[in-house]
């Protein structure tokens, strides 16, 4: 089982929009709407930001979103701010009762 | 509030057997639709799923971890653990158990434990 692939990192100016993705195949990320992203601090633990593709738990600022094409899913993050320099990571239901973490991709604000 | 808090040894020994125990407290584990999760990351490294299991005893494993790993739950002690058989230092990481969404609608982990760091070394 191969980890869906996240490029190793994103950067952007504050109040900037940057977009990671987290690419599959059909067997996973393109097969079903089941994919969460989470976001991590150094020497802390993950952080749900968004389920089911598009869906954003309460407590989670609406700068975070998530979207789906094809095999391709996508966390945005608009108005970037500090503190969402952290490590991400994309999760997906990858079918015969399993799931499968993305690669990570760690977010630099410049 | 619902809290998860791992427990277990910090060092085991190459070829022995990793045994971790996942405390749930502010609520009940056998609560409809949450499953329960572990999780490791290898220092410096990615998030990997180890498996997920249901109160009534359900488990669901990791393909490549499969041979090695059983995950069973005490809803007695309102506890689920984790064995891993036959340890490498491949299996070095920090542990994390965390509480699942419905297995079969995303299964999207939305509390997590502290985490928990486990070497292997003789």
């Amino acid at each position: 089982q191969s980890a869906l692939t996240q490029p190793a990192s994103v950067s952007g100016s504050p109040g900037q929009s940057i977009t990671i993705s987290c690419t599959g195949g059909s067997s996973d990320v393109g097969g079903y709407n089941f994919v969460s992203w989470y976001q991590q601090h150094p020497g802390k633990a993950p952080k749900l930001m968004i389920y089911d593709v598009t869906k954003r738990p309460s407590g989670v600022f609406n700068r975070f979103s998530g979207s789906k094409s094809g095999n391709t899913a996508s966390l945005t993050i608009s108005g970037l701010q500090a503190e969402d320099e952290a490590d991400y990571y994309c999760y997906s239901y990858a079918g015969s009762s399993t799931y499968v973490f993305g690669s990570g991709t760690k977010v630099t604000v410049l | 509030q619902l809290q998860l808090q791992e427990s277990g040894p910090g060092l085991v020994k190459p070829s022995e057997t990793l045994s971790l125990n996942c405390t749930v407290s502010g609520g009940s584990i056998s609560t409809s639709p949450y499953y329960w999760g572990w999780i490791r990351q290898p220092p410096g490294k990615g998030l990997e799923w180890i498996g997920t299991i249901y109160y009534s005893g359900s488990t669901y494993y990791n393909p490549s971890l499969k041979s090695r790993v059983t995950i069973s739950v005490d809803t007695s002690k309102n506890q689920f653990s984790l064995k891993l058989s036959s340890v490498t230092a491949a299996d070095t990481a920090v542990y994390f158990c965390a509480r699942s969404y419905d297995f079969w609608s995303g299964g999207a982990f939305d509390i997590w434990g502290r985490g928990t760091l486990v070497a292997v070394s003789s």
